[in-house]
């Protein structure tokens, strides 16, 4: 364990619904992520927050939308999303508020499929 | 735009062999460099990174990685593999001078060990 939770850990959808990821840390950090892992492609930075405010946003369609409460927690709101959105989602942590170069804390992943 | 290449995606090796997995990047100032590594059924986690100093850089398992600032290389690499090295391996580089929170990443290599 590192850490991190992640819920839900498998996640079907269709196009129509409405649901969300959630991402939890224990580990007192600074900074949160989303990222998206599909197979044989690097992953992709979704969204960064530090000290609960969104310091990256890297192009990521309206479908998908972030919210940071607080610290601990972070959301990724889904709707209308598309075949091609199916894949890992990974939320990890950090303990700084500003640096990359800070060891990322993963947690397992939600198993997206959209049909 | 910067990018991150891991030179194979699969790699099968005999137990007490020799590794070395590559990866280049393509950015031509000061970098932060990452291997990550991603068990199965586990989360990703850190395996080494290299700030500054010597080049050389050690991690946990018996890995090590040399950053070659001439070649834009970062190879992992580790004399005499164990079985329980079998795992997916991610590179990762962190720009300065681009977005702090920025790591670009490589697209893995799957590492199978026969024993």
């Amino acid at each position: 364990e590192t850490g991190v939770t992640q819920t839900p850990r498998h996640l079907v959808m269709g196009m129509t619904n409405k649901k969300s990821l959630k991402c939890e840390q224990h580990l007192g950090h600074n900074a949160m992520y989303w990222y998206k892992q599909s197979a044989k492609k690097p992953l992709e930075l979704m969204f960064v927050y530090s000290l609960e405010e969104r310091v990256e946003n890297n192009s990521v369609p309206s479908r998908f939308s972030p919210e940071c409460p607080n610290s601990s927690h972070l959301f990724l709101h889904l709707h209308t999303l598309q075949p091609e959105d199916s894949a890992l989602y990974l939320c990890a942590s950090s303990q700084g508020s500003s640096r990359a170069a800070d060891t990322q804390y993963f947690g397992p992943g939600t198993r997206l499929t959209v049909l | 735009a910067q990018s991150v290449s891991q030179h194979n995606h699969h790699v099968i090796l005999s137990e007490a062999a020799s590794l070395e997995l590559g990866c280049n990047y393509s950015y031509g100032g000061t970098v932060n460099l990452f291997w990550y590594v991603q068990y199965p059924g586990q989360h990703l986690q850190l395996l080494l990174k290299y700030f500054s100093g010597d080049p050389l850089v050690k991690g946990i398992k018996g890995f090590e990685a040399e950053f070659i600032k001439s070649k834009f290389s970062f190879n992992l690499r580790k004399p005499s593999v164990q079985w329980s090295d079998t795992a997916e391996y991610f590179c990762a580089v962190n720009a300065h001078g681009d977005s702090n929170y920025q790591l670009i990443w490589g697209a893995g290599t799957k590492l199978i060990i026969k024993p």
